[in-house]
């Protein structure tokens, strides 16, 4: 069965700082990847996803996240962030086939501090 | 813009009490998923639907049930709503390879 992990369930940073956001999978098969991010009372809005090809994902907002296979591993990164980035963020993980179900990790809430 | 609506946004029900949960999709997305989502903790998968007259239980195990009768409906029913039930709900869609879900902006429901 698949699982997805992220290591802090909270990271404060100050207002124009890089942040990682680590998330790290555990599966026994080929898997896509995806990073979404919800907004205060709202639903989620997929960030970035990995489905093949370069390990660097580029994503809406200015995130990117890297694909490491061998320590089963997508880390999301942004190198200056805003206030306007305070939000959960999630991690998740599907099969490539099938019928497609993502399964979450416990989130990350990023908190901007000015 | 949101593609995928679901209603109501806030629910507050008494115990025992039969309720639905509206989720309507306009981009004709074949799969559609509905979430649970605790505060403050991970989402988890309770029904999903290949496509019309489709629909499968998900991880978790859910007393609501669900239906697929068009493409661009996806309804969950609380025969019996309990406390227990307290939680947001959200609805997503795709369509085919993409993975792209698509997620609606939820319904937060309270019983009491």
């Amino acid at each position: 069965a698949q699982s997805v992990t992220q290591l802090d369930s909270q990271v404060p940073v100050f207002e124009e700082a890089p942040v990682e956001l680590r998330c790290n999978y555990s599966s026994s098969v080929s898997v896509y990847l995806f990073w979404y991010v919800q907004y205060p009372n709202q639903g989620l809005q997929l960030l970035l996803k990995y489905l093949s090809g370069s390990t660097l994902v580029k994503g809406i907002n200015g995130f990117e996240a890297e694909f490491n296979k061998s320590q089963t591993s997508f880390h999301l990164r942004k190198p200056s962030v805003h206030i306007s980035d305070t939000a959960e963020y999630f991690c998740a993980v599907s099969d490539r086939w099938g019928a497609q179900k993502l399964v979450f990790g416990q989130g990350t809430r990023l908190t901007i501090n000015p | 813009e949101a593609d995928i609506y679901q209603t109501p946004r806030y629910l507050v029900i008494g115990t025992g009490k039969k309720i639905t949960l509206e989720c309507s999709q306009t981009m004709g997305h074949d799969k559609m998923y509905w979430y649970q989502q605790d505060p403050g903790m991970e989402l988890h998968l309770i029904h999903y639907s290949y496509g019309v007259n489709s629909t499968e239980k998900g991880d978790l195990s859910s007393e609501s049930t669900v239906s697929r009768i068009r493409t661009e409906h996806f309804p969950l029913t609380l025969e019996s709503a309990r406390p227990s039930h307290t939680s947001q709900y959200l609805c997503a869609s795709t369509q085919g390879n993409d993975y792209g879900y698509t997620f609606g902006s939820g319904t937060r429901l309270t019983v009491v």
